[in-house]
C-alpha cells in the first residue's frame, strides 16, 4: 500500500524567502506523485505532477519539485515566497483506492510580511 | 460542464438527520471518487466508481454511508443518522478513464452537524 508523509503541518516563511514543503512518500511500484494547494473554502487545485518523466517538475506559481527516488521523496520549493503563496499543501501519491490519490496530512504555508 | 461540480456548497444539518450530497463530473469522465477532509486528518478516501459501479467501498466509515451513480455521471453521497463526527469537508473528484492522474477536484460540501 502506499502511504505519503508531510513533515511539518505548520511552515511559516518570510515574504521573499525560499519555500520548502517536504513529502516522502512509501510505494511498492514506480509512483505518479502530485502536489495540489487548497486555498481557503476551495477545492483542491493541481500544482504540479510526477509521471516518470524529468525529476525536476515544474509547476504553476513558480512552484517544482524533485523526485529522489533513493531518499523517496518529492519536497516542493519555490524560490520566493509571496503572499498569495498563503495556503494548505497535499502531496499526494497514486495507488490508493482503485489508483485513486493517497493524500498526506496537508501543511499549512503561512507567509510573513 | 467545464468542472466537477458539487452541492449543496454547504450544509447544517442536526444530529440524527439523513444528508445527500450531490457530485457532478465533468462529462465524459468515467471514474469518480468520494474523500472526506477533516480538520487535521487530511483527506481520506471513501469510495470510488467506474462508471455506474463502485469497485471499492472500503472507505465508507460505516455504514452509514452509502453512494451510488447514476448514468455514468452524477454521484450522490448519502449519510443516514448524522453523528457530529461525520463534519468536515467532502470532495468529489472525476478522471478520464484513458488517464491515471488527470483528476479534477470540486470545491466540496462542507457538512455541520449540530
Amino acid at each position: 500500500a502506499q502511504s505519503v508523509t508531510q513533515l511539518g503541518s505548520h511552515v511559516s516563511v518570510s515574504e521573499g524567502a525560499l519555500v520548502l514543503l517536504r513529502c516522502n512518500y512509501s510505494s511498492s511500484v514506480p509512483p505518479y506523485l502530485f502536489w495540489y494547494v487548497q486555498y481557503p473554502n476551495q477545492g483542491l487545485q493541481l500544482l504540479l505532477k510526477y509521471t516518470s518523466a524529468a525529476t525536476l517538475v515544474k509547476g504553476i506559481n513558480g512552484f517544482e519539485a524533485e523526485f529522489k527516488k533513493s531518499e523517496t521523496s518529492f519536497h516542493l520549493t519555490k524560490p520566493s515566497a509571496h503572499m498569495s503563496d498563503a495556503a494548505e499543501y497535499f502531496c499526494a501519491v497514486q495507488g490508493g483506492g482503485a489508483d485513486g490519490l493517497t493524500f498526506g496530512k496537508g501543511t499549512h504555508l503561512i507567509i510573513q510580511p | 460542464g467545464a468542472g466537477v461540480s458539487q452541492s449543496p456548497s454547504n450544509k447544517v444539518t442536526e444530529k440524527g438527520k439523513d444528508v445527500e450530497l450531490r457530485c457532478d463530473p465533468i462529462s465524459g469522465h468515467t471514474a469518480l471518487y468520494w474523500y472526506r477532509q477533516s480538520l487535521g486528518q487530511g483527506l481520506e478516501f471513501l469510495i470510488y466508481f467506474q462508471g455506474n459501479s463502485a469497485p471499492d467501498k472500503s472507505g465508507l466509515p460505516s455504514d452509514r454511508f452509502s453512494a451510488e451513480r447514476t448514468g455514468g455521471s452524477v454521484s450522490t453521497l448519502t449519510i443516514q443518522r448524522t453523528q457530529q463526527e461525520d463534519s468536515a469537508v467532502y470532495l468529489c473528484a472525476s478522471r478520464p478513464r484513458d488517464s491515471h492522474y488527470g483528476y479534477t477536484f470540486g470545491s466540496g460540501t462542507r457538512l455541520t452537524v449540530v
